[in-house]
């Protein structure tokens, strides 16, 4: 079993619908929630960032985190053309950025205006 | 702020052959920095993490006189590919943390197709 599970997709969705994404994870001991963006042959760009459980927002995009069931998704709301991209999960153990980070295999996200 | 770089952004080269790409922090100095590989519709996987003066740290299943890394600098990490083949080819990216941040800044990517 893999430590993080997301569905690959693709996930395609009209302009300004809400977009919901998931991971799973295994580990408990992950304690540090990120999504990340990746465009198409480009290096992922940090979305969210969370620690805690609840949800956290920031403008479009809000982060939700359910460590008792070891969940966590990303909604998008009233999604445009250039969100189209892949979201990588991504967790850690520790709080440095000096530590290993475990990522999810991508869901790939197309908006169709 | 906060930008990394790496160079070449698309290399192709002949098996049996070397290649080298460099990770460069541009307007930080990097503490730690991070190899990467990702395979076609397949997640990142860490090869390696390297510390400024000090030896990487593989992860299980990468070998390490194969995937050669060097820190020299807090602003250069370069990883050579020795003795390439195609199985090789992927999308390899590099990311760079300082000790004070939470968050590692990831480089552009490099393509390597090895023929």
């Amino acid at each position: 079993q893999k430590e993080v599970e997301q569905d690959p997709g693709p996930l395609s969705v009209p302009e300004g619908a809400i977009v919901s994404l998931n991971c799973t994870y295994s580990n408990s001991a992950f304690q540090y929630f990120m999504w990340y963006r990746q465009y198409s042959r480009k290096g992922p760009e940090l979305l969210m960032y969370t620690y805690s459980s609840g949800n956290k927002e920031d403008g479009r995009f809000t982060a939700q985190v359910d460590k008792s069931s070891k969940y966590i998704s990303l909604f998008i709301r009233d999604s445009q053309p250039s969100d189209s991209a892949t979201y990588l999960c991504a967790m850690r153990r520790d709080s440095g950025g000096y530590q290993k980070v475990t990522f999810g295999t991508g869901t790939k996200l197309q908006v169709i205006p | 702020g906060a930008v990394v770089s790496q160079h070449p952004s698309w290399v192709i080269c002949k098996s049996g052959t070397s290649v080298k790409i460099e990770c460069r922090s541009l307007d930080f100095q990097a503490t730690t920095m991070f190899w990467y590989r990702q395979f076609p519709k397949q997640s990142l996987m860490l090869m390696a993490t390297s510390n400024e003066g000090s030896k990487a740290t593989y992860e299980q299943g990468v070998e390490k006189d194969k995937f050669l890394i060097n820190h020299a600098s807090l602003t250069l990490s370069t990883l050579t590919v020795t003795s390439a083949h195609p199985e090789d080819s992927s999308f390899y990216i590099c990311s760079a943390a300082t000790g004070t941040s939470y968050e590692q800044y990831f480089g552009p990517g490099t393509r390597l197709t090895v023929t």
